[in-house]
């Protein structure tokens, strides 16, 4: 099956400060990347959908501004948390679709852990 | 709005013993349901998909029932093993291929 890489596997931060993941798709171009979070024994939420090459949608509630979303190339997109605090501590992960895979088919990264202190 | 739960947030059965899972959604106008394995501190698997057009589709251990009279969705794992021990979630594919997830079933095997 495709793999998706996701770097780092976490992070611990200060609060202010900003952190970038990479979520990169290995063995084909993805198309949309999509970034969830996910909360302690909850479920994964959407937060944005990027498309190679232009702006990302976000979901209702996600703060654009805090959240940057960069899908530069077929294969990697970036999410930044931009003056994290230690509400943003959550599990960060994305997924990817495209090229040879059936189209509403995702594969998703292992996951970064953000801790913000 | 849409939405997709589950019934049962714990389940737990002995080793070697048939599993069930189940799921409930809400959008009538789905058309693709996929459910995802998650161990602790790991990204989702992939385990089985179904489309609306199916009532039923086997994997390998594992079988995934479509009734879309009462808009539901189950997971069967046979023989279940400890390995099998994770978190399990039902999505729904709505449109722009964006997935809504069910809140999750943590599904706990003893040996």
């Amino acid at each position: 099956g495709a793999v998706v890489s996701q770097h780092p596997s976490w992070v611990i931060c200060k609060s202010g400060t900003s952190v970038k993941i990479e979520c990169r798709s290995l063995d084909f171009q993805a198309t949309t990347m999509f970034w969830y979070r996910q909360f302690p024994k909850q479920s994964l939420m959407l937060m944005a959908t990027s498309n190679e090459g232009s702006k990302a949608t976000y979901e209702q509630g996600v703060e654009k501004d805090k959240f940057l979303i960069n899908h530069a190339s077929l294969t990697l997109s970036t999410l930044t948390v931009t003056s994290a605090h230690p509400e943003d501590s959550s599990f960060y992960i994305c997924s990817a679709r495209g090229g040879w895979l059936p189209a509403d088919t995702q594969y998703f990264g292992p996951g970064t852990r953000l801790t913000v202190l | 709005g849409e939405s997709v739960g589950l019934h049962l947030p714990t389940l737990s059965v002995q080793e070697g013993d048939n599993s069930i899972i189940n799921c409930a959604y809400s959008n009538s106008a789905s058309d693709y349901f996929i459910w995802y394995k998650q161990e602790s501190g790991k990204g989702p698997q992939f385990i089985i998909d179904i489309r609306s057009n199916m009532d039923k589709r086997q994997g390998q251990r594992v079988t995934v029932l479509l009734n879309k009279t009462v808009k539901h969705l189950s997971l069967q794992i046979a023989a279940t093993q400890p390995g099998d021990s994770a978190v399990y979630f039902c999505a729904e594919n709505g449109s722009n291929y964006k997935l809504t997830f069910g809140k999750g079933t943590l599904l706990t095997v003893n040996p």
